[in-house]
């Protein structure tokens, strides 16, 4: 079935560090990838989605690229923030016609100190 | 954008009670609505699928006796946890379909005592 491993945290930065998260995904054909993040008391927000290969989301400085062919949607940013802890969520939603759940890696927990 | 409230933010109920949790949308038709369960430093686990008007599609190994989804309107979604146990004590997020992307709820925190 489908599934979604991401790297395991936390993960602990300085200001202005760069970051990595790491998430690859198995599924079947060309998945939709989203990453979400989830800032403490609050809900799922999305952060940035991108829906064939090659393809690169990004918003508010972070960054993934869709890379099929090492199952990869790696989220990256150039210079983190304090504004930017909280726990960041690889997904996936299967490419097959009507699919709508997603499938959530298992979080991971980003702390960035000043 | 699309808001969906969840409420209660956390409740702490004794064994053997049920407990309600809802999920509106505030600005938006939500005709499908999803419920998660979130362990703790785990992902989330979707329970359920609900769609407004019909019963609700729950996961393999999900209790549909226990975890009750209501969905009568586009705009309320709601889970109750029926008779419920220690080992019932969770977060549980319901997200909303939107369009080609979804939104989500705050979350409950439920302690069972």
């Amino acid at each position: 079935g489908n599934s979604v491993t991401q790297m395991e945290g936390p993960v602990t930065l300085s200001e202005e560090a760069f970051l990595t998260i790491n998430c690859t995904y198995t599924a079947t054909g060309y998945p939709s990838l989203f990453w979400y993040v989830q800032y403490p008391g609050e809900g799922l927000q999305l952060l940035l989605k991108a829906t064939k290969a090659d393809d690169k989301g990004s918003n508010k400085g972070f960054e993934a690229t869709y890379r099929k062919e090492t199952t990869s949607f790696h989220l990256e940013k150039g210079s983190v923030q304090v504004s930017d802890s909280a726990v960041y969520f690889c997904a996936l939603r299967s490419p097959v016609q009507g699919a709508q759940k997603l499938v959530f890696g298992q979080g991971t927990r980003l702390t960035i100190n000043p | 954008g699309a808001v969906v409230s969840q409420h209660p933010s956390w409740v702490i109920c004794k064994s053997g009670t049920s407990v309600k949790i809802e999920c509106r949308s505030l600005d938006f038709q939500a005709t499908t609505m999803f419920w998660y369960r979130q362990f703790p430093k785990q992902s989330l686990m979707l329970m359920a699928t609900s769609n407004e008007g019909s019963k609700a599609t729950y996961e393999q190994g999900v209790e549909k006796d226990k975890f009750l989804i209501n969905h009568a309107s586009l705009t309320l979604s709601t889970l109750t946890v029926t008779s419920a146990h220690p080992e019932d004590s969770s977060f549980y997020i319901c997200s909303a379909r939107v369009g080609d992307g979804y939104t989500f709820g705050s979350g409950t925190r439920l302690t069972v005592v």
